[in-house]
């Protein structure tokens, strides 16, 4: 069977701090890998989603990175963390391009001080 | 992009009374309408979903109703029970933007 594991669950980092958020999925091949952030009691927005290897697609301007280094691995990153970056980070994948459904990980709750 | 409107935003409902959540789309290729459930810490996890060559699709107390003329569709939880309070996402997808398009999302509170 298919797992999706996302570490840390928690995290409190301070302002201009690095950032490094992993997300692994098993018991699948070429899995289409997706960063969503959620803010405390709203919507989910996507951040990034790939394709495949090396293939990254950004949403959003922002502050943040997103890197795939093997098939099922999706890194999220910062450079220097704002305040605004807090929020619950959540990664999923997905097998076939949006007519299939989304299995998420249980998130990452990201405070920055 | 695909266009999502969920309603309402908040839904309060006495424990044993049904409660329908709807969600309307824009784009007319969407074939895909999935509902996910949230509880507080976790990811969503898909609860019941639909294609669109069918009309309503059945899961013990959940129900998920289409109708792809109006570009819409329905939650509906019969029988409501305290372990449904939690948040509820639509997103449809499989249109011409591949991606899933998450509505806003429905706060579900039972209240026993």
């Amino acid at each position: 069977s298919q797992t999706i594991h996302q570490w840390p669950a928690t995290l409190v980092q301070p302002v201009g701090s690095p950032l490094s958020l992993e997300c692994t999925v098993e018991g699948t091949s070429n899995p289409n890998l997706y960063w969503y952030r959620q803010a405390a009691g709203r919507g989910l927005q996507l951040l990034f989603y790939s394709v495949g290897i090396g293939q990254i697609s950004s949403e959003v301007p922002q502050n943040l990175s997103a890197s795939r280094p093997q098939d099922r691995q999706f890194i999220l990153s910062s450079k220097k963390l704002l305040l605004s970056d807090s929020g619950f980070y959540l990664c999923a994948w997905g097998n076939v391009q949006g007519d299939s459904p989304l299995h998420f990980g249980n998130g990452t709750r990201l405070t920055v001080t | 992009g695909e266009n999502v409107e969920q309603h309402p935003s908040t839904l309060s409902v006495q424990e044993g009374d049904s409660a329908v959540i709807k969600c309307t789309y824009s784009d007319s290729a969407s074939n895909y309408f999935p509902w996910y459930k949230q509880e507080l810490g976790k990811g969503p996890q898909l609860i019941i979903d639909i294609r669109s060559n069918v009309g309503e699709k059945k899961d013990q107390r959940i129900a998920v109703t289409l109708n792809k003329t109006a570009k819409h569709f329905s939650l509906h939880i019969t029988e409501t029970q305290p372990e449904d309070s939690a948040v509820y996402f639509c997103a449809p997808g499989g249109g011409n933007d591949y991606k899933l398009s998450f509505g806003a999302g429905t706060t579900v509170t039972v209240r026993a």
